[in-house]
């Protein structure tokens, strides 16, 4: 299947620095990526949507001054999280989807995640 | 009503036991449905899509009830490596997945 590569995938940063997280597709082109954290025992929570090309979607909630998204390429997708706080601490997962004959309804892939400790 | 909405278990059932978790969903418009499967501090990885009615692989069924809105997940004969978090997943009307809070099972020797 499609290979998703995430990096780093531990990481951990003083408060206030800020810390980049790539995401790239390895084998095809992703137009849109999507950014999860997931806090212990919770799910996953869709953080934004990162199109190629163009400004991210956040969700409600989602500071996009400080979770920093670039979709620069069809392969490659970064979150930077900026000035970063003991509570921005989780678990960042990226994925990207297929947009091909089956359209909307592909499978998603995913990166291996990033496990972001800030102390 | 939560958009994807899953009992977090925990399921805890002995080697060799068949268990069912059910998800349900409230965009009646949803065509694709998707089990993954994640082990702790893992990524998911996919276990089942359900574009129809259900889908069979292996000791893993799943099934769809449009009417009801929730598809399932049957395991049979349960092995120690089953034991996992089962996260049902549908596609929102933008292409982004949305995640259930996810089904923890534990099978015990």
């Amino acid at each position: 299947g499609a290979v998703v590569s995430q990096h780093p995938s531990r990481v951990i940063c003083k408060s206030g620095t800020s810390v980049k997280i790539e995401c790239r597709s390895l084998d095809f082109q992703a137009t849109t990526m999507f950014w999860y954290r997931q806090f212990p025992k919770q799910s996953l929570m869709l953080m934004a949507t990162s199109n190629e090309g163009s400004k991210a979607t956040y969700e409600q909630g989602v500071e996009k001054d400080k979770f920093l998204i670039n979709h620069a390429s069809l392969t490659l997708s970064t979150l930077t999280v900026t000035s970063a706080h003991p509570e921005d601490s989780s678990f960042y997962i990226c994925s990207a989807r297929g947009f091909g004959g089956t359209g909307v309804n592909t499978e998603a892939f995913f990166g291996q995640g990033t496990r972001l400790t800030v102390v | 009503r939560k958009e994807v909405e899953q009992d977090p278990g925990p399921f805890n059932v002995p080697e060799g036991a068949t268990v069912a978790f059910n998800c349900t969903y409230s965009n009646s418009a949803s065509q694709s449905f998707f089990w993954y499967r994640q082990d702790c501090r893992k990524e998911p990885k996919l276990l089942m899509s359900v574009y129809s009615s259900g889908n069979e692989d292996g000791r893993f069924t799943a099934q769809l009830n449009r009417a009801s809105q929730y598809i399932s997940l049957l395991i049979r004969d349960s092995k120690l490596s089953d034991s996992a978090t089962y996260l049902c997943v549908v596609p929102g009307n933008t292409g982004k997945l949305i995640f259930g809070q996810g089904t923890t099972l534990q099978v015990k020797p």
